[in-house]
């Protein structure tokens, strides 16, 4: 199976400031026939489910404020928001969907400093 | 307006069975990969199965791999998780979600496995 190992566990950020998420998968989970990292993120607030923010590891789902944004490629990505708002506050979580099982990584939750 | 809705969940004692299933409208259910991903009380997500289109192949993790079934229905537009065999460790929210990515996911409904 591929582990997902996020870092840190958790974070606190000041408002208009920069959270930076970091997601490393045990395998390679770019896919070689359309050159796509396949690598999603996700935001988790409390009592919701979860909701897509970026998926193949740097698009930007639909609807999505252009603050966040997916990199990284091979075994390591990034999520990086920026100027962050009060409503970002959240758990987020990668996910693998190169091979099952769908692994995901333990989370990172997101506080307000 | 796309809705995926679970149903099912409930109290079950260890041992004991339960059929999840979730109803799905607003796009077009037979064109996607369905999955369910279940979340344990103040834990993380866990991807549980998954299910192509037409059925024909599915996938399970190992800790419920020969316990859970995934099933669907496409005229229906229906999925369905027939859970056997519950232990305490598979308590928690279960939700249907669409595609690989996930980029559409249910409410969820509470598994609760106790005695």
């Amino acid at each position: 199976d591929i582990v997902m190992t996020q870092s840190p566990d958790s974070l606190a950020v000041s408002l208009g400031e920069r959270a930076t998420i970091n997601c490393k998968s045990s395998q390679d989970v770019l896919y070689r026939p359309n050159n796509r990292n396949l690598l999603g993120w996700y935001q988790q607030k409390p009592g919701q489910p979860p909701k897509l923010v970026v998926y193949w590891a740097s698009i930007r789902q639909s609807g999505v404020p252009d603050r966040f944004s997916g990199s990284g490629s091979g075994t390591d990505f990034t999520l990086t928001i920026n100027s962050l708002q009060p409503e970002d506050v959240a758990v987020y979580y990668c996910q693998q969907f190169y091979t099952t099982p769908f692994t995901f990584g333990q989370g990172t939750k997101l506080e307000i400093k | 307006e796309v809705r995926l809705v679970e149903s099912g969940g409930g109290l079950v004692q260890p041992g004991g069975s339960l059929r999840l299933s979730c109803a799905a409208s607003g796009f077009t259910f037979s064109g996607c990969w369905m999955n369910w991903v279940r979340q344990a009380p103040g834990k993380g997500l866990e991807w549980v199965a998954y299910i192509q289109q037409d059925g024909g192949e599915k996938a399970y993790v190992d800790s419920v791999k020969g316990r859970f079934t995934i099933s669907r229905d496409n005229v229906k537009n229906s999925l369905y998780l027939e859970m056997n065999s519950l232990t305490a460790e598979d308590t928690g929210v279960y939700y249907c979600a669409a595609n690989a990515p996930l980029n559409y996911w249910g409410q969820g409904t509470l598994v609760t496995v106790s005695s």
